[in-house]
């Protein structure tokens, strides 16, 4: 059973460009995750999505960050007009049920040059 | 607000010995706690959860923690360290009321068993 599969592993941009991040979840699962990691930190909570709904972004900036999970496909997370300050690692994370263990990617790690 | 402290930044443990990685949480109401393990340029991988029941729970790779509510911790522990178990470890807590599926993570703690 394969696990969450993000793509890319890393992802350089230019500032002002667009990064598209992709998850695809474990299967059965319908619950993902987004967390943002910067150096020497922990994880941050950004958004939390079930099949074509969102259901928390308490965690996502309000200006240039969007993310989906369609009915068929990957869930994205977009960032547009990148700045540096969005240089850092993006891990996605699935669960079968809210109250379930979230499993997670490896990670796409985005340089911003 | 909701917090998670994991108070030491590095534990270093010889192999053989026991070791312990602290975590405390700030909370109204009742939480879920987890602990995941990231070894270097990889995801978190789930090691074990307190939902309810036992406050001893035991997890994967020999790894085992306990509730204390009236403390607010939630500590990880294992009998014997091993070398291959030299990684960062992050505690993590989310609230049992609400549909958000938000986990609040702690800074991390860097495990170093030496040989």
């Amino acid at each position: 059973n394969a696990g969450v599969m993000q793509n890319p592993r890393h992802l350089v941009r230019r500032r002002g460009q667009e990064a598209r991040l992709r998850c695809s979840p474990m299967k059965g699962h319908s619950h993902v995750y987004w967390y943002r990691q910067l150096p020497e930190e922990g994880l941050k909570f950004m958004v939390y999505l079930q099949k074509e709904n969102i259901i928390d972004e308490s965690g996502m900036p309000k200006e240039r960050f969007s993310a989906e999970f369609p009915k068929e496909g990957p869930s994205i997370l977009r960032i547009q007009q990148v700045v540096r300050g969005d240089s850092a690692a993006y891990f996605c994370a699935s669960s079968v049920g809210v109250n379930q263990p979230q499993h997670f990617g490896d990670g796409t790690r985005l340089s911003i040059l | 607000a909701q917090s998670v402290a994991q108070p030491e930044d590095q534990v270093n443990v010889a192999e053989g010995n026991p070791l312990t990685v602290k975590c405390t949480y700030s909370v109204s109401g009742n939480p879920y706690l987890f602990w995941y393990v990231q070894y270097p340029n990889r995801g978190l991988q789930f090691l074990l959860k307190y939902i309810t029941g036992d406050n001893l729970v035991k997890g994967s790779y020999g790894f085992e923690a306990e509730f204390n509510k009236s403390q607010t911790s939630f500590h990880l522990k294992k009998p014997s360290a091993l070398v291959s178990d030299s990684a960062l470890y992050f505690c993590a807590v989310r609230w049992s009321s609400g549909n958000t599926g938000k986990l609040i993570f702690g800074q991390g703690t860097t495990l170093q068993v030496k040989p």
